[in-house]
C-alpha cells in the first residue's frame, strides 16, 4: 500500500462536528476513488474523481458528504454534521489511467469514530 | 445491478492444506475481475486482474482462474502468512464510458494454522 497516503489514520469526532479526510494519490496517478468499509461488510464505492472533476458520485449520500480533488493538493472527503452511523473505515484508492483493467491502489484508510 | 458474492465467508486451513475460494458475479459487460488481499488495519493490496473466461494468473502459492460466471482463487500449500481477508471485485462496462469503479464482494477471511 506504499504510495497512497491517507491522513489522519484515526479520527474521533463528536456528533454534529465536521470530519475532513485527506488522500494523496500515488505519484503520476490522476484518478481517485473513495470507498467506505463497515464492520462485516464489503467495500462500498462512494465517489470517483479526476483532477478538478467529479466523475461519478453515485455512491455518496446526498446530504452532508462532499468530495473534491483540486488541481493542487490532496483529495478531500468532507462529512458535515457527523452522526454515529458515519463511523467506519474510509479508504482512498488511485489509478494512473482509470482504463479497462486498471487496478486501484489503496491507502491504509482513515478510521472515523463518532462519539 | 452488478453483484459479487464470495464464499465461504471464513475458511480455516492447516498449513499445507490446499483449498479454493469462490467469487460469483453478475455484471453487465465484464471489463475486469480483480483479487485483493487485505490484512487487519490495512488497505487492500492488489493481487491479480483477469479479463476473460479461461484466463489464469499465478503468484507464489496463489492461482486465480476465471469463467463466465465465477472466479476461483486457489491456494496451494498455504502458510500462516497467507492468513488475510481475500476480496474479489468486478469492473463493469458503462454506457458512454465514465466511471471505472470496482464493485467488491464481502470477502473470505482465511486463517492458516501452523
Amino acid at each position: 500500500n506504499a504510495g497512497v497516503m491517507q491522513n489522519p489514520r484515526h479520527l474521533v469526532r463528536r456528533r454534529g462536528q465536521e470530519a475532513r479526510l485527506r488522500c494523496s494519490p500515488m505519484k503520476g496517478h490522476s484518478h481517485v476513488y473513495w470507498y467506505r468499509q463497515l464492520p462485516e461488510e464489503g467495500l462500498k464505492f462512494m465517489v470517483y474523481l479526476q483532477k478538478e472533476n467529479i466523475i461519478d458520485e453515485s455512491g455518496m449520500p446526498k446530504e452532508r458528504f462532499s468530495a473534491e480533488f483540486p488541481k493542487e493538493g490532496p483529495s478531500i472527503l468532507r462529512i458535515q454534521q457527523v452522526v454515529r452511523g458515519d463511523s467506519a473505515a474510509y479508504f482512498c484508492a488511485s489509478s494512473p489511467t482509470g482504463g479497462r483493467g486498471s487496478p486501484l491502489h489503496f491507502g491504509n484508510g482513515t478510521r472515523l469514530t463518532v462519539t | 445491478e452488478d453483484q459479487v458474492t464470495q464464499s465461504p465467508e471464513a475458511l480455516r486451513l492447516q498449513e499445507g492444506e490446499s483449498s479454493s475460494l469462490n467469487c460469483s458475479y453478475t455484471v453487465s459487460g465484464l471489463r475486469g475481475l480483480f483479487w485483493y488481499r487485505q490484512d487487519p488495519g490495512k488497505g487492500p493490496e492488489f493481487l491479480f486482474t483477469l479479463y476473460s473466461a479461461g484466463e489464469e494468473k499465478e503468484k507464489e502459492r496463489l492461482k486465480a482462474t476465471l469463467t463466465k460466471k465465477e472466479s476461483f482463487l486457489h491456494i496451494t500449500a498455504p502458510k500462516p502468512e497467507d492468513s488475510a481477508t481475500y476480496l474479489c471485485a468486478v469492473q463493469a462496462a458503462t454506457v458512454g464510458g465514465g466511471s471505472e469503479k470496482l464493485v467488491f464482494g464481502k470477502g473470505t477471511k482465511l486463517t492458516v494454522n501452523p
